[in-house]
């Protein structure tokens, strides 16, 4: 079974650019998550969809992030103005009901 | 709302150790509890799931126990190797709260050779 598919592994931005990730969950998989890791610290949730619709997104700082599952499978997280405080590694991970879930490699971004 | 604290956050061990990681939570109400490993640089990779049915899950040298009523978990590697090295993360899938995970800050493990 394929896992949890994450792109671009890097990224590398000025301030006040915006950028977008890519998720592709584990086939079968209806939920899916994003969460923000800053170094030194656990993942936090950003956001959580069963398939295309929002569960959580109490943590999503809407005046910048934004988040869509067209078609309850793949999902992109956009970020836009980044700010320096946005620099961490966004994992993207997905599950069936409430069994373990599953992660992707993670993207690193740093906001120069 | 659930919070999730490890002890300690970082530890060194000679290779050949036995060691205990430790996670509590604090709302025992939880569907289960899986514990990760990240490499630096890498995502989460799952060690174990633990369902709040039960008890302990094993894999390998690794062996986690479930004391739900208590809040706790503990992760046992036994006989420790420097390809351990990592960040041990564990997270609880509260009853409460959207079917989420609540991830604890993690447990740095260094092994020496």
């Amino acid at each position: 079974e394929a896992g949890v598919a994450q792109s671009p592994r890097y990224k590398i931005i000025e301030k006040r650019q915006s950028v977008a990730f890519w998720c592709n969950p584990i086939s079968g998989h209806a939920t899916l998550y994003w969460y923000q890791q800053i170094l030194g610290q656990g993942p936090k949730l950003l956001i959580q969809f069963q398939n295309n619709g929002v569960v959580d997104d109490s943590q999503l700082p809407k005046d910048r992030f934004s988040a869509e599952r067209l078609k309850g499978v793949d999902s992109t997280l956009k970020i836009q103005p980044a700010k320096l405080e946005d620099s961490a590694v966004y994992l993207c991970a997905s599950s069936r009901g409430v069994q373990g879930a599953f992660f992707g490699q993670g993207t690193r971004l740093t906001v120069v | 709302k659930q919070e999730v604290t490890q002890i300690p956050a970082a530890l060194s061990v000679p290779e050949g150790e036995n060691l205990v990681l430790n996670c509590s939570f604090t709302d025992s109400a939880i569907y289960n509890l899986q514990w990760f490993r990240q490499d630096p640089g890498k995502g989460l990779t799952s060690l174990l799931l633990i369902q709040s049915s039960q008890r302990e899950q094993t894999s390998g040298r690794l062996n986690a126990s479930l004391d739900k009523s208590s809040g706790r978990s503990t992760l046992y590697i036994a006989a420790s190797q420097p390809g351990d090295s990592a960040t041990y993360l564990c997270a609880v899938r509260p009853v409460s709260g959207g079917n989420k995970l609540v991830f604890g800050a993690g447990t740095i493990l260094r092994v020496k050779s």
